[in-house]
């Protein structure tokens, strides 16, 4: 299982852009990279999932390099509902589920 | 169901006291998952259950920790003479035969011993 690092915490301020970078220097080639938020009390929340290039929902948008060993969430003007966990996972996809190993997240801080 | 359901939602045991929690995954889900979020910190993997394959229980910290998965469905975690640094949110979570994609969670059982 390809081995994650990400910003143990980030602050920002509403309105901004913010982007979390995820390294995954040995993802295999059927790995998929995932990124989940999670509030407080509540379980992690799936937010989008990518293989290469870049991905664009109507929350977030995941651009990942040609190298795929990095990967970086960009949330867009954030506003103070986006205080959260975020996690970085890379797992396989859209294959037999697979035991899923989660890092220690991103604390993002959104202030007034 | 429409979302994983977990219950009960907060458990407050006697140290040395058995306790069960229960999860029940998304009909048609596959896989569960559980795991354990202490205050503050990361997911910790506890076991993995894949259709009627035997389970991955390589995250289960002690041998106090046993689960089971009845039908394929209902899944129940038991910790057996509590202590307090079992104390945490334990997160249930499900999915189709699709990997991370399609993993949802519960809201998990707050369980504090005291």
């Amino acid at each position: 299982l390809a081995k994650t690092t990400q910003p143990i915490s980030m602050d920002s301020y509403e309105g901004q852009e913010v982007n979390i970078t995820c390294s995954h220097n040995n993802i295999a080639t059927n790995d998929y990279i995932t990124w989940y938020q999670q509030f407080p009390s509540q379980g992690p929340r799936f937010i989008i999932q990518g293989y290469k290039t870049k991905v664009t929902n109507e929350v977030a948008s995941l651009f990942i390099p040609a190298d795929r060993k990095s990967s970086t969430l960009s949330l867009p003007r954030v506003s103070l509902s986006d205080t959260a966990v975020y996690y970085c996972l890379v797992a396989p996809g859209y294959s037999s589920a697979s035991k899923i190993i989660f890092g220690s997240g991103t604390r993002l801080s959104i202030r007034p | 169901g429409a979302g994983v359901s977990q219950s009960p939602s907060n458990k407050v045991t006697e140290k040395g006291k058995d306790v069960e929690l229960r999860c029940d995954p998304i009909s048609g889900h596959t896989a569960l998952y559980w795991y354990r979020q202490s205050l503050g910190q990361g997911l910790e993997f506890l076991i993995y259950f894949q259709g009627n394959s035997a389970p991955d229980k390589s995250g289960l910290p002690s041998d106090r920790f046993s689960a089971e998965r009845t039908g394929g469905s209902v899944s129940t975690l038991t910790i057996q003479r509590t202590q307090q640094e079992d104390s945490a949110v334990y997160l249930c979570a499900s999915s189709r035969d699709r990997g991370a994609y399609g993993y949802t969670f519960g809201s998990g059982t707050r369980l504090t011993v005291v």
